[in-house]
Formats: structure tokens, C-alpha cells, sequence
């Protein structure tokens, strides 16, 4: 079954610290990976998308990797700030024109000041 | 430019009653999303559309029907509401073109009593 597992389910950072979050995957065959932001309340809104030739990719003070070798993507949130609090979730999509995405449960993160 | 919007964005209902919830986006996408987010469960798919006039199961389908009638409205409707039914209800569309990002509306709090 093609599953998306998120680590860790929740973290506490503190305002300017920085942090990792991971998205480890079973989808196969791959055809992309997105990492989404959900703001308590509202719907998800996508921050970046990796493909499989992709390894790095930057947006302002977040920036995604991806190992598809290993099947693993991480969510790098530089000098944090409080409007950073929200869900992160992690989504692969098949290649082959499936019209469902696999979604992840999402790592809760809270940025204290 | 609206995106996706949701009607309505809270309710509450008692066991048994039925109602409608819709979602309407203007982006001209072609296929259309329900899902269901629950706390540590997140967003399961209820059902989906992949053009007017066509529907298909998801993940958790039971209790709930839908209809495409118009390429830019989805309907998910409860029959007959269960406490189980409790949750945010989340609209996505994708694009034919780049179905890998998903737009979605803000959310309905559903609470069944």
C-alpha cells in the first residue's frame, strides 16, 4: 500500500531556531512531492514542489530536499518565526495519471516566542 | 480572485439530519476533492470528481453521496448525519494540466450532536 509517514507528529521550536521536518514515502512509481502549510482554520496551500530529478529547492526561509533513492523528503525552516506555527503535510503524487495523491498526517509545529 | 470557496463554514446538526455542503471553484479545474480531516488522522478522502458529471469513491465514502452537475460545483451531502460525522470538511480542485497542486477552500466545522 503507498503510504506517506511524517516525523515527528509535533515540535515546539522556539522564535529564530531552526528545524527539520521529514516526509518518508512508499509511493511507487513516484512522480512528485509537495509540501503544504496549514494555517489553523484554513485549507492547506502548497510551499514547494520536488520531482524526481529535483535534490534541493529554496522558498524564502523554507527549503525541501529529496532523496528518491531513499524515498525521503525534508521541510528546512531556517530563523523561525511565530507565523511559522501551523501543520506541514506532506503529499506524493503517482506517476502514470493516478488522480488520488497520497497524503501524509502532517507534523504540528509551534514556534514560541 | 476567489479560488475555491466552501458553504458553509460552520454548522451543526443533530443526529439524522441531513444537509449540503458546497464547493465551488473558479479556476476552471477539472477535478474536484472531498476530504475529511480529523485530529491525528489527517485529510482522508471522501469522494472525488474528475469532470462534470462524474463521481468516485474514496477512501472513507460511507454516509456521504456527491454530485458534479457543473464543471465549477461539488456537492457532498449527508443523508442522514452521525455523531462519527464530526469533523472539518476540506473542497480541493486540480488543474487537467498540473494535477499535482492542490487549491483548497477554508474548511466547514461540522458538528453532529
Amino acid at each position: 500500500k503507498n503510504q506517506v509517514e511524517q516525523s515527528p507528529q509535533s515540535l515546539i521550536i522556539l522564535e529564530g531556531k531552526n528545524c527539520t521536518l521529514q516526509c518518508n514515502y512508499t509511493v511507487s512509481p513516484f512522480s512528485n512531492l509537495r509540501w503544504y502549510k496549514q494555517d489553523t482554520g484554513r485549507g492547506p496551500v502548497s510551499l514547494t514542489i520536488m520531482t524526481f530529478s529535483e535534490n534541493t529547492k529554496s522558498n524564502g526561509r523554507y527549503t525541501a530536499t529529496l532523496d528518491a533513492d531513499t524515498k525521503q523528503s525534508s521541510l528546512h525552516i531556517t530563523a523561525s518565526q511565530l507565523s511559522d506555527s501551523a501543520s506541514y503535510i506532506c503529499v506524493v503524487r503517482l506517476s502514470g495519471g493516478s488522480y488520488i495523491p497520497t497524503f501524509g498526517r502532517g507534523t504540528s509545529l509551534i514556534v514560541h516566542p | 480572485n476567489a479560488g475555491v470557496t466552501q458553504t458553509p463554514k460552520f454548522r451543526v446538526l443533530k443526529t439524522g439530519q441531513s444537509m449540503t455542503l458546497l464547493c465551488a471553484q473558479d479556476m476552471n479545474h477539472e477535478y474536484m476533492y472531498w476530504y475529511r480531516q480529523d485530529p491525528g488522522m489527517g485529510l482522508r478522502l471522501i469522494h472525488y470528481s474528475v469532470g462534470e458529471g462524474t463521481t468516485a469513491k474514496g477512501e472513507v465514502p460511507d454516509g456521504y453521496n456527491v454530485s458534479r452537475l457543473k464543471k465549477q460545483n461539488f456537492l457532498l451531502g449527508l443523508e442522514s448525519a452521525a455523531p462519527s460525522q464530526t469533523s472539518v470538511y476540506f473542497c480541493a480542485s486540480f488543474s487537467l494540466e498540473d494535477y499535482t497542486e492542490a487549491f483548497f477552500g477554508q474548511g466547514t466545522r461540522l458538528t453532529v450532536v
